[in-house]
Formats: structure tokens, sequence, C-alpha cells
């Protein structure tokens, strides 16, 4: 199984900041590579697909970036709306694995 | 606009069986694949397998081999998923998603959840 480890596990900040968040994989997954939000008590929702492609409807201050072993996302200007958990996942080889998370929160 | 909709919470004893199922919307049905996906109380998202839409055949994770099926019913647009000996520790949320390709697998649909409550 390909391990992904996600940091930060949980970060706090202000609205208007930009924030990252980093996912490595214990070997290489090109770049397939997507990254979700989930919202408390819903389901999660596609953000970037492929490590940099944004998803139709997803605003412009979510991106991606990365290949091979290491990735970031990264949101431009932190909004209240944004406090979610946000997870990676990897599809270069089954299982699918996910990052266990960071917990994103407003100051 | 695919919409996937699961059933309702379940409350099992340990070592009953659960089926969830997880109703599609839209006109993808046919080619989408379906995987489940199973997120314990506070903790992460873990996949637990998948079905393919053209031969009905199935990939599951190793964790969970031998206690789980995934079946479909095209006529009802429907997949299944049943855990059998459950044990506590499958307390969770299920959730189905959809995927369009076999090996380009981002979920851009996912099922509402369904509550499973593994008590005594």
């Amino acid at each position: 199984d390909i391990q992904m480890t996600q940091s930060p596990s949980s970060l706090s900040a202000s609205v208007g900041d930009r924030i990252t968040i980093t996912c490595q994989a214990r070997q290489d997954i090109t770049n397939y590579l997507n990254w979700y939000q989930q919202r408390p008590g819903k389901a999660p929702q596609l953000l970037i697909y492929d490590a940099a492609n944004l998803e139709t409807g997803v605003p412009s201050r979510f991106s991606g970036s990365g290949s091979g072993t290491d990735f970031t996302f990264t949101i431009s200007y932190l909004l209240p709306e944004d406090v979610a958990t946000y997870y990676c996942q990897q599809y270069d080889n089954l299982p699918l694995t996910f990052g266990g998370g960071t917990k994103v929160e407003i100051k | 606009q695919v919409q996937l909709v699961q059933s309702g919470a379940e409350v099992k004893k340990p070592g009953a069986s659960v089926k969830v199922s997880c109703k599609a919307s839209g006109n993808t049905f046919t080619r989408d694949f379906m995987h489940w996906v199973r997120q314990a109380p506070g903790q992460g998202l873990e996949w637990m397998g998948m079905i393919n839409p053209v031969n009905n055949s199935t990939i599951y994770a190793q964790k969970f081999q031998g206690r789980v099926t995934m079946t479909r019913d095209t006529s009802a647009s429907t997949v299944y998923m049943e855990l059998s000996s459950l044990r506590f520790e499958d307390t969770a949320i299920y959730y189905c998603a959809s995927a369009r390709y076999q090996w380009l697998i981002y979920f851009r649909h996912w099922g509402q959840g369904t509550l499973v409550t593994v008590s005594s």
C-alpha cells in the first residue's frame, strides 16, 4: 500500500491568509493525486485532480502542485467557508489511499 | 447531473451483517465505476473497494477481503455493499462514490453517507 503523509494535521489561520498543506507519498505516484474538502457532517468534495487541475466550479483561490512524491495544496486567500478538513488521495496503485487529513480553522 | 442517494442508518450487533445501498440518478450508472469509502468517527477516509460496471467484477482492499461483497442491480441503478462479521471497529459512515474511468480515479460524486453503528 502507498502511504500518504499529510501535514500539518491541523492549522489555524486568519481570514485572508495564504495556507499550504503538503502531502508526501512513500513512492513515486507521478501526478495521480487528488485533493478533497470535507466540511463537518458532509461528504468529501473534489477540489483538485491530477495534482494541479482545478475541478469545475471550484474557486480559483484553491490550487495544487507537485509530482512524484511531493505535493502541495494551497488556499491563496482563506475565507470562513473554507473551514473543513482537507485530504489528499493517490490513485497510482490500488488500494487507493488517503492522507490523514488537515483540519483548517479560522483564528 | 449525477446524484447518489444511500440507504438510511443502521444499528447492528457484533457478528451480524449489514447491506448498504446507493441509488444513482442521471444517465451514467451503466458506465461509472462505483467505489465504497468509509470513515470511522473522527477519523480519516478508508477505501474499501470498487465494482466494474462493464462486467460486475470487483476489487476489494485486502483488509476487507472475505467480509465485503459489492454488487450492482442495473435495472434499479443501485449498487450494494454488504459487510459481514461486523465488529465494533466497523462503526463508521460508509460512502459510495463514482468514478468515470477505471484508472483515473477521482470522485466527483458522493453519496450522502450511511452511518453504521455496531453495538451490543
